[in-house]
């Protein structure tokens, strides 16, 4: 089936650095890839489409200047999460549609902001 | 806003009983559901799709789709203590697109 890596599966920063997070599909090309946030006993929230080769589309409420999303290959999204706080700490999870599987979503990355 | 709604659980079924998850959703131009489980700590595993009305069965699982309610659902027959997991309900307009909008999730608990 379809697979998508996702890179690192588990961070911890400082209050105000930046983390980059990456999303790979390693079999099929994607051009629409997905982020997704995860907060504690909550759902997953769509934050942003990434579009390759032009810019993402973020969901409402979401700081396109603080959730940096580059989809520079058909097979590469990245998410910078820019000055990291507390609040930011987080499950985030990246996926891609492949056409036949549906959505599938990267393995996630928890993020822990101190 | 599009909304999708899941009653959050615990749901508690014995181990070889059917376990019946259900769902609803806000948004009429849905034209996509799936059904993911979620383990504590983990990313989200396909269970199962449907596009059309009825029913649409895979091994042990079953969903069914009703437009005109607005309702999916997810039956799983002889449930196992391996079933035990977090269920999210998903819909989406379709195209591949969109995103998904996912419910908030039916904690699911089998019983030995």
């Amino acid at each position: 089936g379809a697979v998508v890596s996702q890179h690192p599966s588990r961070v911890i920063c400082k209050s105000g650095t930046s983390v980059k997070i990456e999303c790979r599909s390693l079999d099929f090309q994607a051009t629409t890839m997905f982020w997704y946030r995860q907060f504690p006993k909550q759902s997953l929230m769509l934050m942003a489409t990434s579009n390759e080769g032009s810019k993402a589309t973020y969901e409402q409420g979401v700081e396109k200047d603080k959730f940096l999303i580059n989809h520079a290959s058909l097979t590469l999204s990245t998410l910078t999460v820019t000055s990291a706080h507390p609040e930011d700490s987080s499950f985030y999870i990246c996926s891609a549609r492949d056409g036949y599987y549906g959505y599938t979503f990267g393995s996630g990355t928890r993020l822990t902001v101190v | 806003q599009k909304e999708v709604e899941q009653n959050s659980g615990p749901l508690s079924v014995p181990e070889g009983a059917i376990a019946s998850l259900n769902c609803t959703y806000s948004d009429r131009g849905s034209q996509s559901f799936f059904w993911y489980r979620q383990y504590s700590g983990k990313s989200p595993e396909l269970i199962m799709s449907i596009y059309s009305n009825g029913d649409k069965e895979d091994g042990r699982f079953t969903a069914q789709l009703n437009k005109a309610s607005q309702y999916v659902s997810l039956l799983i027959r002889d449930s196992q203590p391996s079933d035990s997991a977090t269920y999210l309900c998903a819909a989406t307009s379709g195209g591949g697109a969109d995103g998904l909008t996912f419910g908030k999730g039916t904690h699911l608990i089998i019983q030995p």
